[in-house]
């Protein structure tokens, strides 16, 4: 199975600040990987399918890149709604895997 | 508005079996796949299951085959996964998730807020 790892772990940031947050595949996933958000004691939400397009109802200040084994998640301004944990995922194969994830946390 | 309302978790013995329910509305049910996601606690999201919308595919996790199933009844708008033979490490939220497209792959665009299972003696 593909394996996704993310970095940094907890990334500790002020509101207003930019965020990027790193995930690496094991093997190629081309450009078939999503980004979710997660607040506590909440489900999570489709933020970012396809690398980089944007699901319905996500500001244009979450941006995703990349292809083939590494991405970024950049938030270009963070807002108080922000801070939550992130997670990708791929979808190039069986079975779909997550990244451990990343908490971006107020600094 | 898109609901998913999952139900059916609870407490039970190692070995047990439970059967998680997942109520859905406002969407076509029967026309896209749908899966069950679990999060243990304190832990990330691990992919369980999909079916497809037609019921005639369904796919598992290692960890899970050969003890959980998976089924839907697009009369009733319901998904399910039954599951036997628990284990400790199967404690966790289960969230049912909608898939965003017929073709899209594993991309949920639409959770439930989950259903706690806990195994434990």
């Amino acid at each position: 199975e593909i394996v996704l790892t993310q970095s940094p772990a907890t990334l500790s940031l002020s509101p207003g600040e930019r965020a990027t947050l790193s995930c690496r595949a094991s093997q190629s996933v081309s450009s078939q990987l999503a980004w979710y958000q997660q607040k506590p004691g909440q489900a999570p939400r489709l933020l970012i399918y396809d690398a980089s397009n944007r699901a319905a109802g996500i500001p244009a200040r979450l941006s995703g890149s990349g292809s083939g084994t590494d991405f970024t998640l950049t938030i270009s301004s963070l807002e108080p709604e922000d801070f939550a944990v992130y997670y990708c995922q791929q979808r190039i194969s069986w079975p779909p895997t997550f990244g451990g994830g990343t908490k971006v946390e107020i600094k | 508005e898109v609901q998913l309302v999952e139900s059916g978790g609870g407490l039970v013995q190692p070995g047990g079996s439970l059967r998680l329910s997942c109520a859905a509305s406002g969407f076509t049910f029967s026309t896209y796949p749908m899966g069950w996601v679990r999060q243990a606690p304190g832990k990330g999201l691990e992919w369980v299951s999909t079916i497809s919308g037609s019921t005639t595919k369904t796919y598992y996790a290692d960890s899970v085959k050969g003890r959980f199933t998976i089924s839907r009844d697009n009369s009733k708008n319901t998904l399910y996964l039954q599951m036997n033979s628990l284990r400790a490490e199967d404690t966790a939220l289960y969230y049912c998730a909608k898939y965003f497209s017929v073709n899209s792959g594993s991309i949920f665009d639409y959770w439930g807020q989950g259903t706690l299972v806990t195994v434990s003696s």
